[in-house]
């Protein structure tokens, strides 16, 4: 079946340092895929997504590029600040035969800055 | 334009006794889902509600149900509490045109349920 797989965590990194979080996944079909943050006591938010091959989705000077490939969507950012401070998941969405939609997660990768 | 909206924002019950959940999709929205979230990890998925109807459904017992109103608005119920069902409930609305569900889902701040 579907799956994302992310790397582990936790991350902790100096602030203004360069952030890469990997993503791969595996799917039939062709699935959107997504980052979403989950700040401290808070719900998700999407950070970005992308809906095809070679997409890249940006947002709030956080990256990711859509690679068919090697079935990845690695997350990065060039300089991060103490305020990116979350939990980052990735996850996909595929339509089923049903026309239906879900999510599928992967694990999280917490992200502490220091500052 | 408001956002998914969830109530009550923490609840505490015992063991056994039973729980409803409420959701407010976002503004133009007609599809709701349900995940639930364990302390230190990823969601996973309830089921979710199209037209009023359960439109496909996670690996749950039949203790978790749902319900959808004309007005889009959704709740989860679960029956028999166990202390495993604590965890942060999630309830996520998304835009069905045509009957096809869209990729986007947007989630609400959560219900933290904490089972005694």
């Amino acid at each position: 079946g579907d799956s994302v797989t992310q790397m582990e965590g936790p991350v902790t990194l100096s602030e203004e340092a360069f952030l890469t979080i990997n993503c791969t996944y595996t799917a039939t079909g062709y699935p959107s895929l997504f980052w979403y943050v989950q700040y401290p006591g808070e719900g998700l938010q999407l950070l970005l997504k992308a809906t095809k091959a070679d997409d890249k989705g940006s947002n709030k000077g956080f990256e990711a590029t859509y690679r068919k490939e090697t079935t990845s969507f690695h997350l990065e950012k060039g300089s991060v600040q103490v305020s990116d401070s979350a939990v980052y998941f990735c996850a996909l969405s595929a339509l089923n035969a049903g026309n239906n939609r879900k999510l599928i997660w992967g694990l999280g990768t917490s992200l502490a800055v220091n500052p | 334009d408001a956002g998914v909206t969830q109530s009550p924002t923490h609840l505490i019950k015992t063991r056994g006794q039973q729980v409803t959940l409420r959701c407010s999709p976002k503004s133009g929205h007609d599809t709701v889902s349900w995940y639930q979230q364990a302390l230190g990890q990823g969601p996973q998925f309830i089921f979710q509600y199209y037209e009023e109807e359960e439109r496909q459904r996670g690996n749950f017992p039949d203790r978790f149900s749902g319900h959808q109103f004309p007005n889009y608005s959704s709740e989860l119920n679960v029956n028999a509490l166990l202390l495993g069902d604590s965890a942060l409930y999630l309830c996520a609305s998304s835009l069905s045109p045509s009957g096809i569900s869209t990729d986007t889902q947007y989630f609400g701040p959560g219900t933290r349920l904490t089972v005694l």
